[in-house]
């Protein structure tokens, strides 16, 4: 089983700072998602990469498949930013093993 | 708004019951995939069907059953509840293949469970 640790577990940051979100796994991997999960509860999908680097906006995440270790990057942070960041891992590439396993979140808070 | 639905948004019922908690995915989505959220074990992953088909398996105890339907819409049935249970149960879908081959998923905003 696939063991997925992010740190840190919780990040206070002014606005405006460069803020690095870490997550690391145990076993080789097919693809790593970053999710954010607001207060209210509510998911959303920020990106799936299986290598290299995504960009999407203020948000970058990168990859090190030979070390097991991803990355994600908030440029000038926002208070909307203020949420829960979670890291999953799928293991294997089969069609029946599309199974994430998920670290425990980081909580970020960012103060205006 | 993922385009994904679930329903109902909050269920209150008592030990022992069974209650049915309902997904539809993104339209032209045909896989479904079923998460569990709780206090102490964060998400985890319960089932995925593709098709009408179940795919993979998580930690999904007998207890509990699901289904995807021709219309591609899912059911995750709880039975013999009990205080555990209660939690955020989340329905994601995507795109999907029959490769396997990973697509992103987009999540419905989650049926939150309360067990009395």
């Amino acid at each position: 089983k696939n063991e997925v640790e992010q740190s840190p577990q919780n990040l206070t940051a002014q606005e405006g700072e460069f803020i690095t979100i870490n997550c690391s796994y145990s076993v080789g991997i097919s693809a790593l998602h970053w999710l954010q999960q607001h207060p209210g509860g509510g998911i959303v999908s920020l990106f799936m990469l299986s290598s290299g680097k995504k960009k999407h906006g203020r948000l970058i995440a990168t990859i090190n498949i030979q070390e097991k270790h991803s990355s994600l990057h908030i440029t000038a942070s926002h208070p909307r930013d203020s949420a829960v960041y979670i890291c999953a891992v799928r293991s294997g590439s089969g069609a029946g093993s599309y199974q994430l396993t998920f670290g425990k979140g980081t909580k970020l808070s960012v103060i205006p | 708004d993922s385009g994904v639905t679930q329903t109902p948004k909050h269920l209150i019922t008592a030990t022992g019951q069974r209650v049915t908690l309902r997904c539809s995915p993104r339209s032209g989505d045909l896989s479904v995939y079923w998460y569990q959220q709780s206090l102490d074990q964060g998400l985890q992953f319960l089932i995925q069907y593709y098709n009408g088909e179940e795919r993979a398996k998580g930690n999904i105890l007998e207890r509990f059953s699901a289904q995807q339907f021709p219309d591609l819409h899912s059911e995750l049935n709880l039975s013999s509840l009990e205080l555990g249970d209660s939690a955020l149960y989340f329905c994601a879908s995507s795109v999907g293949s029959p490769s396997g081959r990973a697509y992103g998923q987009f999540f419905g905003p989650g049926t939150r469970l309360t067990v009395l």
